[in-house]
């Protein structure tokens, strides 16, 4: 039983419009999520993360919004630049715990 | 300062055999985490160390089973491997249990 899902496998954005990704949890005892964007042949980076008791989380061209009562996340990259091309994994843990659910990922490419 | 190193890079083993790998936190961090990541799929939740103990464990057989040294380097060994064990194995460090990981490249075991 997957408790994060990332739906969309793949999303492909032109280069300078907006890229969403989004994510779907169903454990309500989640209170922490992040984002992790992954290059092939190296680890998960941490991208961004947000708190429960937040709605929007910013760091420069990285927005997260989460809508708790949809239990609901999303990730805005603003302008989409090439180096944004990469798999992005949503991710949450509970009490910030030990353990963090990974989703299967998205796969971003940004187009010329 | 250097990040988190995994070694060996890629490995090929037999049905049966046992296997250990190895990772190297980033200086300062006392926990370490390991994940499984199967073609397709996010990283999985194996277990977690903080400060030579196991402090949490996914769903993993007794066979994978871990370590962590007073440097708070880290070893997995996993025995009696099964084809379905081939995966990219990630470690993470992070400064304390609840702080943010931040993983190594992965080591890519296959199972023949």
């Amino acid at each position: 039983d997957q408790q994060v899902k990332q739906n969309s496998p793949s999303l492909s954005v032109q280069e300078g419009r907006i890229s969403i990704l989004n994510c779907d949890y169903t454990n309500s005892m989640f209170d922490y999520f992040l984002w992790y964007k992954k290059y092939p042949a190296e680890g998960p980076t941490f991208l961004i993360s947000i708190s429960s008791i937040k709605d929007k989380n910013e760091d420069g061209r990285f927005t997260v919004f989460l809508n708790k009562s949809a239990k609901h996340l999303s990730l805005h990259i603003v302008p989409s630049q090439p180096g944004d091309s990469a798999v992005y994994f949503c991710a949450a843990s509970s009490n910030r715990d030990d353990k963090i659910i990974f989703g299967k990922g998205t796969r971003l490419h940004i187009l010329p | 300062e250097t990040g988190v190193t995994q070694s060996p890079t890629h490995l090929i083993k037999t049905r049966g055999q046992q296997v250990t790998l190895r990772c190297s936190s980033q200086s300062g961090h006392n926990t370490v985490s390991w994940y499984q990541q199967a073609l397709g799929q996010g990283p999985q939740f194996i277990f977690q160390y903080y400060r030579e103990e196991e402090n949490g464990r996914g769903n993993f057989p007794p066979r994978f089973s871990g370590l962590q040294f007073p440097n708070y380097s880290s070893e997995l060994n996993v025995n009696a491997l099964e084809l379905d064990d081939s995966a990219l194995y990630l470690c993470a460090s992070s400064l304390d249990r609840s702080d943010t990981q931040y993983f190594g490249p992965g080591t890519r075991l296959t199972v023949l």
